[in-house]
């Protein structure tokens, strides 16, 4: 089947803008996972979801920084009022459950200029 | 939270094994070790998770040392196109697992 997509793949931005990233897991995932990934630098955890339960936001960087699965498949990532310290690479992963083998999606990269 | 090191980067050339260490002094023991692989431009793709002594399969093998301080990814043979960033995680699925990546290796294969 497919795996999991991530739209749009690039998105630039101008300073203050609010940006929307979006997430479509693989079907039948109960464990939904944000990271953001710098340049040279490993993914970091932004958020966690069991289906359609925030289970743990502790990596989100700021309040501007929202996430949801409102039907426990498809996530937003929502970005208010963007900061040139917000472009990064935004990876979304699936897995079937908690602590199983994670699939990735392409990643969005954002630019905020 | 166990803290993975493993170095930074690496060097190798066609057809050689490569073995790539990470230390967890703390790992926990209901944790497993897993390892992804990341090329540029792509999200992370699963390797292998094992828990202790040898895991094997069409890719790769792990080594989990009995005190499972360590442990060490052994890719055969490789090729120039395993060059990519290889991350160590260590955690306990279920619960509250929070996947922690850190810089990862980055192995460069030379032809």
């Amino acid at each position: 089947g497919a795996g999991v997509s991530q739209s749009p793949r690039y998105k630039v931005a101008k300073r203050g803008q609010d940006v929307a990233l979006r997430c479509d897991p693989i079907s039948g995932h109960v464990s939904l996972f944000w990271y953001q990934q710098a340049l040279g630098q490993g993914p970091e955890f932004l958020t966690y979801f069991q289906n359609e339960a925030q289970l743990d936001k502790s990596g989100l960087p700021s309040d501007r920084f929202f996430a949801e699965r409102p039907e426990g498949s498809v996530s937003t990532l929502k970005i208010q009022r963007t900061q040139q310290e917000d472009s990064a690479v935004y990876l979304c992963a699936s897995s079937l459950e908690s602590g199983d083998e994670q699939y990735f999606g392409p990643g969005t990269r954002l630019t905020v200029t | 939270l166990a803290k993975t090191t493993q170095p930074i980067s690496m060097d190798s050339y066609e057809g050689q094994e490569v073995n790539i260490t990470c230390s967890h002094n703390n790992i926990a023991t209901n944790d497993y070790i897993t390892w992804y692989q990341q090329f540029p431009s792509q999200g992370p793709r699963f390797i292998i998770q094992g828990y202790k002594t040898k895991v094997t399969n069409e890719v790769a093998s792990l080594f989990i040392p009995a005190d499972r301080k360590s442990s060490t990814l052994s890719l055969p043979r490789v090729s120039l196109s395993d060059t990519a960033v290889y991350y160590c995680l260590v955690g306990e699925p279920g619960g509250s697992y929070i996947p922690t990546f850190g810089r990862g290796t980055s192995l460069i294969v030379h032809p």
